[in-house]
């Protein structure tokens, strides 16, 4: 099993831009989370989908974040336009119904200049 | 609402030495507690659980109990080593999804 996949795993922008972290969840979960690190705020759980659909999206910052998922093995995290405060790392886990197990994915550490 | 609280970090330790991470939580209902932790670069993974009252999850020599009259669910281990060193995280799941911790830095020196 690989898994939890995200891509990248680094990425440096400059404030403004538009920024795509990618998330492959275990093949067979079916609930997949985005949550995102910081020093100040720790973890914070910013969206998850259950099937492919958002079940609870209240953690996700302002209108200028979006997540989507379009089947069951990818999920895309969108920042449009980015900021310095998004400088963080955004992990992606993923679930299998009520097992009690989620598994994360490596991080994607995001820095905006 | 549902929130946890640990202990301040970061914490210092030589070889061998008891460790004690003082975790306590908010919530409704009766959630589940975990403790997850998270090598250097690397992402979060589960070291224990506890489903509930009064079990004890116990995980390559960490244990912690789930006690329901203090709210709490400390994790200790004996004789920490250098591999121990980490950041550790205090969560609970109410339904579907984890609430973390602050995290705890856990250095252990030779």
């Amino acid at each position: 099993d690989a898994g939890v996949i995200q891509s990248p795993r680094h990425e440096v922008t400059e404030m403004g831009q538009e920024v795509t972290l990618r998330c492959k969840p275990i093949s067979g979960h079916d609930y997949l989370f985005w949550y995102r690190q910081t020093m100040m705020r720790g973890l914070e759980l910013l969206i998850y989908f259950n099937n492919n659909v958002p079940i609870d999206d209240s953690g996700m910052p302002e209108d200028r974040f979006s997540a989507k998922m379009p089947n069951a093995s990818f999920s895309t995290l969108k920042i449009q336009p980015s900021e310095p405060r998004d400088s963080a790392v955004y992990f992606c886990a993923s679930s299998r119904g009520l097992s009690l197990r989620w598994f994360f994915g490596p991080g994607t550490r995001l820095t905006v200049l | 609402g549902n929130s946890v609280t640990q202990m301040e970090g970061p914490v210092t330790l030589s070889e061998e030495a008891f460790l004690t991470i003082n975790c306590t939580y908010t919530a409704t209902g009766y959630p589940s507690l975990f403790w997850y932790v998270q090598y250097p670069g690397e992402g979060l993974q589960l070291l224990l659980k506890a489903t509930k009252a009064d079990d004890k999850g116990s995980n390559k020599g960490f244990e912690a109990t789930y006690r329901k009259e203090t709210t709490s669910f400390h994790l200790e281990k004996g004789s920490v080593q250098v591999s121990d060193s980490a950041v550790y995280f205090c969560a609970l799941s109410p339904a579907q999804k984890l609430v973390f911790g602050q995290g705890t830095r856990l250095t252990i020196n030779p």
